[in-house]
């Protein structure tokens, strides 16, 4: 079973909300990661965890807060978003941090009002 | 840094092949990956290989891999509609992040 998980598949939210968006593998695997992907782009990376430890920030702004709970949950915690943060949410997971395959998740559709 | 080029669009008739191209900068690329995105979907892995590999065949999916010329492709025989999608190509490198070209839009014309 190569399955990640996310919940919820749509969001709309204001720029004032506080929202989460939830990713869970059980596959075993101990690195997750959090992408951004924009219309007719690829996906960029935001966070990697690594054995539910933060080893990669690429440099996103504080209103995206992540959070890996356990070793197969990760959460991004969404605060204050501008218009410009709608994109497709992507969680991804490898059974190790590096080189090893990620597999993705289908991605939450984030709309900021 | 790493760069990974792809051309834009391909378009192709039902039952045709479909060749896409890739390009990457990294010699010490130690994986390489084709994963394929329907809209509105997330990314699923297609086939991967290693670096140490020239070809690798996984049903109608062929990849090539040319580490002189730093060239991948991604052929796919009996070329269907619902093969209608994003193709990307991604590089692994050491312990850096997965770097993954523009995309190729693929149309298939029935």
């Amino acid at each position: 079973d190569t399955e990640v998980t996310q919940t919820p598949k749509h969001l709309v939210m204001g720029m004032t909300n506080k929202k989460s968006l939830k990713c869970e593998q059980h596959m075993g695997h101990r690195a997750m990661y959090w992408y951004k992907q924009k219309a007719k782009k690829p996906p960029e990376l935001m966070f990697v965890y690594s054995y539910e430890k933060l080893s990669i920030n690429e440099s996103v702004p504080s209103r995206f807060s992540p959070e890996c709970p356990n070793s197969s949950l990760l959460n991004l915690h969404l605060h204050a978003l501008q218009p410009e943060d709608s994109a497709l949410y992507l969680c991804a997971s490898s059974s190790r941090a590096g080189t090893d395959t990620q597999y993705f998740g289908p991605g939450t559709r984030l709309t900021v009002l | 840094g790493e760069d990974v080029e792809q051309s834009l669009f391909l378009s192709v008739r039902e039952g045709d092949s479909s060749v896409i191209n890739c390009t990457y900068t990294d010699s010490s690329s130690t994986y390489l990956y084709w994963y394929k995105q329907e809209p509105g979907a997330g990314l699923q892995l297609l086939t991967y290989i290693f670096s140490n590999m020239d070809m690798k065949q996984d049903q109608r999916l062929t990849v090539l891999l040319n580490k002189k010329d730093k060239h991948l492709s991604l052929r796919i025989a009996d070329t269907q509609t619902g093969d209608s999608a994003i193709y990307f190509c991604a590089d692994h490198t050491g312990n850096t992040p997965l770097v993954f070209g523009k995309g190729t839009r693929l149309s298939v014309i029935a």
